[in-house]
């Protein structure tokens, strides 16, 4: 299966702290994304990485991209409470589909 | 611009009674995908439609699941003598290109509980 794999599958950290994500996969991707859920909401795109690109900057996010390695990492800096959420990255192959990892649920203590 | 409309948002059926979700997504879109989530879990894809056309369905079940996405109206996602299994929150994406180019907006699902 293309399904990523998100690691660690839960992470807690108090405010101002920096949280750190990492997700793998294991075909080739056209793109990876990443995005947000809140408890029993729907998903909120953060970022789109194209296969040609290895970094890329949104805000307080940073996402990274290894192809080689099969592998995109998302870090938020100067974390808040308000970032208590789940993160899924998302691979989209060829076929066309998006595929969701597993996620992480991060939780920041003020 | 209104963002992608699910409902409804919660849904009890009895086992054997059918469940229709609906999903309007934003306007100029005309790519939809179904995805089914557990509890404490990631989205599973179900479905890829494009106006009128079913793309990829590999990820839902050949036997009482349906879709659809007409050229009028709201795309439809249909399970037929729903079951206790059946019990998740249903999400639908849209998009204006294929998930290949573009990020997917999401709607705020339908809860189905089964009696």
């Amino acid at each position: 299966s293309q399904q990523g794999e998100e690691d660690p599958q839960a992470l807690s950290i108090q405010e101002g702290e920096n949280a750190t994500m990492n997700c793998s996969y294991k075909t080739s991707i056209n793109n990876l994304q990443w995005y947000r859920q809140n408890s029993g909401r729907g998903l909120v795109h953060l970022i789109l990485i194209r296969s040609n690109e290895r970094e890329k900057h949104s805000g307080r996010l940073r996402v990274t991209l290894d192809t080689s390695k099969k592998s995109s990492s998302l870090l938020i800096t100067a974390s808040r409470a308000a970032d208590t959420a789940s993160y899924f990255c998302a691979t989209a192959a060829p076929t066309d589909k998006l595929i969701f990892g597993t996620g992480t649920r991060l939780q920041v203590f003020p | 611009n209104a963002g992608v409309m699910q409902n409804p948002r919660h849904l009890v059926r009895r086992r054997g009674q059918e469940a229709r979700l609906r999903c309007s997504p934003m306007k100029g879109h005309s790519h939809v995908y179904w995805y089914r989530q557990l509890p404490e879990e990631g989205l599973k894809f179900m479905v890829y439609l494009q106006k009128e056309n079913i793309i990829d369905e590999s990820g839902m079940p050949k036997e009482r699941f349906s879709a659809e996405f007409p050229k009028e109206g709201p795309s439809i996602l249909r399970i037929q003598q729903v079951v206790r299994g059946d019990s998740a929150a249903y999400f639908c994406a849209s998009s204006p290109q294929p998930a290949t180019n573009e990020k997917l907006f999401f709607g705020s699902g339908t809860q189905l509980s089964v009696l």
